[in-house]
C-alpha cells in the first residue's frame, strides 16, 4: 500500500522562485490537507479540501495555492518563495472527522 | 477558535519509567481527539484516538481518556522503552480535514 506519497523529499529554492509540491493518495479518501511543521510550533494547516473541486484556507494560507482536480491529487504551489517558507511540509488524507489522518513522509524545503 | 496545549518538553526518562504527557484542548463543539507519534525523518502516524467523552483510546501500552469536564486527553504509559523515543502530538478534529495540533513533546528514553 502506497498510502500518501509526497514528492520531492528535499528541495532548495532561491527567493522568488516558484514550485509545486506534489501529493497523491491511493486510498480514495475524500479529505486532504497540507500542513507545515516548524520547530516548537507543531503542525499548522495551510489549505485543505473536502472533495474534488473544493478547497479552503487554513491557518497560514498566504503565499500558497492549491487545487483539487481529482480525488487522488492535491498539489501545493508556492508562488514566489520566501525564506519564511523554509519548513517541512506534510500532506495528509482522511475519511472524516472521527477518523485519523494519514500522512506522507514530508518535504523538507529550504528557501535561500 | 480551536486550540491544543501540550505539556512543555522535552521529556527524558529511564527505561521502565512511567510516562505522562499532558494535553488540554479548547473547542466550540464535540471534537474527536488523537495522539500521533513522529519518528525521526518520518511523517506522523496515529497512536490512539477517542471520539466521545469518557472513551479510552489504547495502543502499544499507551492509553488516554477523553475527559470533557476537564477538556483533557493525557497520554500515559506504565513502562516506557528506548523504542518509544519520538515526538508525540496531541490533536483534535471538529471539521474533517482540518485538524488542530499541539506543539509536540519530544520523549527520550535512556537505557
Amino acid at each position: 500500500n502506497a498510502g500518501v506519497t509526497q514528492t520531492p523529499k528535499f528541495q532548495v529554492l532561491k527567493t522568488g522562485q516558484s514550485m509545486t509540491l506534489q501529493c497523491a493518495q491511493d486510498m480514495n479518501h475524500e479529505y486532504m490537507s497540507w500542513y507545515r511543521q516548524d520547530p516548537g510550533m507543531g503542525l499548522r494547516l495551510i489549505h485543505y479540501s473536502v472533495g474534488a473541486g473544493i478547497t479552503d484556507q487554513g491557518e497560514v494560507p498566504n503565499g500558497y495555492n492549491v487545487s483539487r482536480s481529482t480525488t487522488e491529487d492535491f498539489p501545493l504551489r508556492l508562488l514566489s518563495a520566501a525564506p519564511s517558507q523554509t519548513s517541512v511540509y506534510f500532506c495528509a488524507s482522511s475519511t472524516g472527522r472521527h477518523t485519523e489522518a494519514f500522512f506522507g513522509q514530508g518535504t523538507r524545503l529550504t528557501v535561500v | 477558535g480551536d486550540s491544543v496545549t501540550q505539556m512543555e518538553g522535552p521529556v527524558t526518562l529511564s527505561e521502565e519509567a512511567f510516562l505522562t504527557i499532558n494535553c488540554t484542548y479548547t473547542a466550540t463543539g464535540y471534537p474527536s481527539l488523537f495522539w500521533y507519534v513522529q519518528y525521526p525523518g518520518e511523517g506522523l502516524q496515529l497512536l490512539l484516538k477517542a471520539t466521545k467523552a469518557d472513551d479510552k483510546g489504547s495502543n502499544k501500552g499507551f492509553e488516554a481518556t477523553y475527559r470533557k469536564e476537564t477538556t483533557s486527553f493525557h497520554l500515559e504509559k506504565g513502562s516506557v522503552q528506548v523504542s518509544d523515543s519520538a515526538v508525540y502530538f496531541c490533536a483534535l478534529n471538529e471539521i474533517a480535514g482540518k485538524s488542530t495540533f499541539g506543539d509536540g513533546t519530544t520523549l527520550t528514553v535512556k537505557p
